[in-house]
């Protein structure tokens, strides 16, 4: 168990709508990240947060946004969802996400969203 | 363009060594991450190297060399529960964005 959880874990939706992923780091890590896993694809890096603000945009679609909350928990909010959106989301936290040395990312169980 | 390169697939008998290579070519470099992911789940720190060399922890070992932009992940005395997939990653940027590899399927057989 990483600390990071994700809610919900699965999540079946249909063409068009909108769903909103939940992610709280672990105690401690001010920085979050947003990850996309397709099936056979590697990890594609989304977004990161670091205390409440961007700090990093990866190939995240337009139709995506995130926000991370005073509390520090983050949501990925996709709209417009095509089936191609279908993947295991993840989120990953670390302590400062500037780089150092022990600035480990850890990962949260995913949330697999599957898009009918 | 940024790009890192490890086999797709590889097999290892039970109880013997394998070495999983990853080269990289990244604008900026942090560090480089190895993760193991079982299939559907999260993936799950490994080890961190910055400096050439070699890290140890347990049955697992990484190595880098930056002058070879290269780095290997060694896993010893192999385990069934050892079969997965593991992701090469290098840390870029100012805010450590992780570029990951697609990573290397491991089948451990008897």
């Amino acid at each position: 168990d990483s600390g990071v959880t994700q809610t919900p874990k699965h999540l079946i939706t249909a063409t068009g709508q909108r769903v909103t992923l939940r992610c709280s780091p672990r105690s401690g890590d001010l920085s979050v990240y947003w990850y996309q896993q397709s099936l056979d694809q590697g990890l594609q890096f989304l977004i990161q947060y670091y205390n409440g603000e961007e700090r990093a945009k990866g190939n995240i679609l337009e139709r995506f946004s995130a926000q991370q909350f005073p509390d520090l928990h983050s949501e990925l909010n996709l709209s417009s969802l095509e089936l191609g959106d279908s993947a295991l989301y993840f989120c990953a936290s670390s302590v400062e996400g500037a780089g150092g040395p022990s600035d480990t990312q850890y990962f949260g169980p995913g949330t697999r969203l599957t898009v009918l | 363009g940024q790009n890192i390169d490890q086999p797709t697939e590889m097999t290892a008998t039970e109880g013997a060594i394998v070495q999983i290579n990853c080269t990289y070519q990244t604008s900026g470099f942090n560090g480089l991450f190895w993760y193991q992911q079982h299939a559907g789940e999260a993936p799950t720190f490994l080890s961190y190297n910055v400096l050439d060399g070699l890290e140890e922890k347990g049955r697992f070992s990484s190595v880098l060399s930056r002058s070879k932009v290269y780095s290997y992940l060694l896993l010893k005395e192999l385990q069934m529960k050892d079969s997965a997939s593991y992701l090469c990653a290098v840390g870029t940027g100012g805010y450590n964005k992780l570029i990951f590899g697609a990573g290397t399927r491991l089948a451990v057989h008897p």
